[in-house]
């Protein structure tokens, strides 16, 4: 079956560009959304945003200015990447496939979890 | 941005209760709405899409309902293995948000 695995750093400097990688194992990226949600220690989730695997992205307006999500369909892989980040960006960062080839279906397939931390 | 409110944020409940976790929206999602069950340390894990269809492989004392503004999570009877926190879902419009959460704990 399908499974996820976020890769990056744990530790990101304040002011610098956090970047994590999800490689996607045991079926395609090809027609699918895939996503990226975070969440903050103790907190809830955010859903940061998607990318279609043709390239087509939408992000979540509080982090668009900082944010970037890629594919690399070769290596079947998306990436994130949020740039000048502070403390408040600290959390388990989660890749998630969205279910049935929609945005609208929810998201079936998660990683486990990227924990990175803000701090200098 | 669309607001979800989950109530309660924490339920106190005991081994083969009926447990219900209401969704409120702040505008009208038609029945995009899912809801997920998070364990500590581990990812959410869907239960419902679609407000009411059960995800494969999700135990059938799991149901969903609602429409509109207004949805439900039932847990027909608590299971051992139901104790985690529980988050609703919009996927009507973007960004696609979240409820704040609600944790059941055993009694």
């Amino acid at each position: 079956q399908v499974q996820l695995q976020e890769s990056g750093p744990g530790l990101v400097k304040p002011s610098e560009t956090l970047s994590l990688t999800c490689t996607v194992s045991g079926g395609s990226i090809s027609g699918y959304y895939w996503g990226w949600i975070r969440q903050p220690p103790g907190k809830g989730l955010e859903y940061i945003g998607y990318i279609y695997f043709s390239g087509s992205t939408n992000y979540n307006p509080s982090l668009k200015s900082r944010v970037a999500i890629s594919v690399d369909t070769s290596k079947n892989q998306f990436s994130l990447k949020l740039s000048s980040v502070t403390a408040a960006d600290t959390a388990v960062y989660y890749c998630a496939r969205h279910r049935a080839k929609t945005t609208r279906g929810g998201m079936d397939v998660w990683g486990q979890g990227s924990t990175v931390t803000v701090s200098s | 941005d669309i607001q979800l409110t989950q109530s309660p944020s924490f339920l106190s409940a005991s081994v083969g209760d009926r447990v219900t976790i209401t969704c409120r929206a702040s505008q009208g999602i038609s029945s995009y709405l899912a809801w997920y069950q998070q364990k500590p340390g581990k990812a959410p894990k869907l239960l419902i899409y679609a407000a009411s269809t059960l995800q494969s492989g999700v135990p059938s004392r799991f149901s969903g309902s609602g429409s509109g503004t207004e949805f439900t999570l039932t847990i027909s009877s608590l299971q051992p293995e139901d104790f985690a926190t529980y988050y609703c879902q919009q996927l009507n419009s973007y960004p696609q948000t979240f409820g704040q959460g609600t944790k059941v704990e055993i009694k």
